[in-house]
């Protein structure tokens, strides 16, 4: 398996702009988690998903952030409008549990590198 | 929520001697424990993970300890090695989520 794909893996951007991550799972995975990774924070978690329903969306900072999962194949993150303060790494991970039991092993991206400038 | 610390945030060691990181969690609730390691450019992968109903668990030089009365639990590397350098981050879980802590950059020196 190609393990979970995320692209782009770096955007510089302007402030004010639109951006889109996009994620692709483990085939066969049924629950997808978006962190976002600074050197002051460390790995959080903005939103979690189970079977492509958003479960717990309260990490996510500001509804400038929005995240969907339209199929078991596919996911978005995206932030309008794009802030400095926004700059990090944003990692998208999957597993093979969840639903109310034990998440177990996070298989994780390499991560998208975002910079707004 | 589960909140978890993690220190130290920086430890550099000699190759050949041992690394402890060490990690409290909030909730007693939670009942999964994982520890992750991120090389550079990376992202975090599982190298060893503890249950609640375990005190200790080894995997070749990797240990882990938990102590759930008092809501530790600790990462243990012996005879340490070059590959061993990383980010390592701890973790914490009751269900569906999982909390990390800030992370741990693991040098090891020669």
């Amino acid at each position: 398996d190609a393990g979970v794909i995320q692209s782009p893996r770096h955007e510089v951007t302007e402030m004010g702009q639109e951006v889109t991550l996009r994620c692709k799972p483990i085939s066969g995975h049924n629950s997808l988690f978006w962190y976002r990774q600074t050197m002051m924070r460390g790995l959080e978690l903005l939103i979690y998903f189970n079977n492509n329903v958003p479960i717990d969306d309260s990490g996510m900072p500001e509804d400038r952030f929005s995240a969907k999962m339209p199929n078991a194949s596919f996911s978005t993150l995206k932030i309008q409008p794009s802030e400095p303060r926004d700059s990090a790494v944003y990692f998208c991970a999957s597993s093979l549990g969840g639903g109310g039991g034990n998440t177990g092993e996070l298989f994780f991206g390499e991560g998208s590198r975002l910079t707004v400038l | 929520g589960e909140n978890v610390e993690q220190h130290p945030s920086t430890l550099s060691v000699q190759e050949g001697d041992s690394a402890v990181i060490k990690c409290t969690y909030s909730d007693s609730a939670s009942n999964y424990f994982p520890w992750y390691k991120q090389e550079l450019g990376k992202g975090p992968q599982l190298i060893i993970d503890i249950r609640s109903n375990v005190g200790e668990k080894k995997d070749q030089r990797i240990a882990v300890t938990l102590n759930k009365t008092a809501k530790h639990f600790s990462l243990h590397i012996t005879e340490t090695q070059p590959e061993d350098s990383a980010v390592y981050f701890c973790a914490a879980s009751g269900g569906d989520k999982i909390i990390f802590g800030k992370g741990t950059r693991l040098h090891i020196l020669p």
